[in-house]
């Protein structure tokens, strides 16, 4: 089964828009690990936000924000006034300790971001 | 500070060839990580190691093979290497911990099976 979903496969916004990517996991474990990667054109992975599941603060980092839910086991990504730079695969990822905390990751946003 | 290095960055394979996808680290985490990134599929778990000695399987751990003889390495083994194999290869580290559980990956291995 599905752990991880990111019902969005694709986004297209233009520029200075507000964007916001969903993420919905599934786990029994009560400590588990959520995480935002960012996957440019180039290929590699760029660590965003990890968040732990006994904090549900939510975090902001400039244009970016992350909205942490137990309540509806989602984390959700926004993305505040849009840069073409933003263009990327989003994946969010769950980590659990029964499983070697290994990464399970949604199949990805792809956002688009034109001029 | 190497970090993750994954060796080779790009690969060709003819089909039935075998080879290994070589990963090393050198931030003595015990946790390893073997993924495969096919487009529209995110990234899927191959195996996982939880310390030297110790792997097991994720969600597509057929025609794959590892092992875990020190800390630092954790190769990827492909038997008899098949089209369906063709894809990009990522290996990872985590950092565990109640404050600071983070993942580091390689910069991945181009693998194309014809």
């Amino acid at each position: 089964a599905q752990k991880v979903t990111q019902a969005q496969t694709e986004i297209s916004v233009v520029e200075k828009e507000d964007v916001t990517l969903d993420c919905v996991y599934e786990t029994r474990d009560t400590t588990y690990y959520l995480f935002w990667y960012k996957q440019p054109p180039s290929g590699e992975l760029v660590f965003l936000i990890r968040r732990n599941s006994f904090d549900e603060q939510n975090e902001i980092s400039g244009r970016y924000s992350w909205n942490f839910q137990k309540s509806t086991s989602s984390f959700n990504f926004t993305i505040t006034a849009s840069q073409v730079v933003d263009s990327a695969v989003y994946f969010c990822a769950l980590s659990e300790e029964n499983s070697g905390y290994a990464l399970n990751f949604g199949k990805g946003t792809s956002l688009l971001v034109t001029p | 500070n190497a970090g993750v290095t994954q060796t080779p960055k790009f690969q060709v394979l003819k089909t039935g060839q075998s080879m290994t996808l070589q990963c090393a680290q050198d931030m003595n985490h015990e946790y390893m990580s073997w993924y495969r990134q096919d487009p529209g599929m995110g990234l899927r778990l191959i195996h996982y190691s939880v310390g030297a000695g110790i792997t097991d399987q994720g969600e597509v751990p057929n025609g794959y093979n590892v092992s875990r003889s020190t800390t630092e390495d954790f190769p990827l083994r492909l038997l008899s290497a098949a089209p369906s194999q063709t894809s990009v290869y990522f290996c990872a580290t985590i950092r565990s911990g109640a404050e600071n559980t983070e993942a580091f990956f390689g910069q991945g291995t181009r693998l194309t099976v014809v």
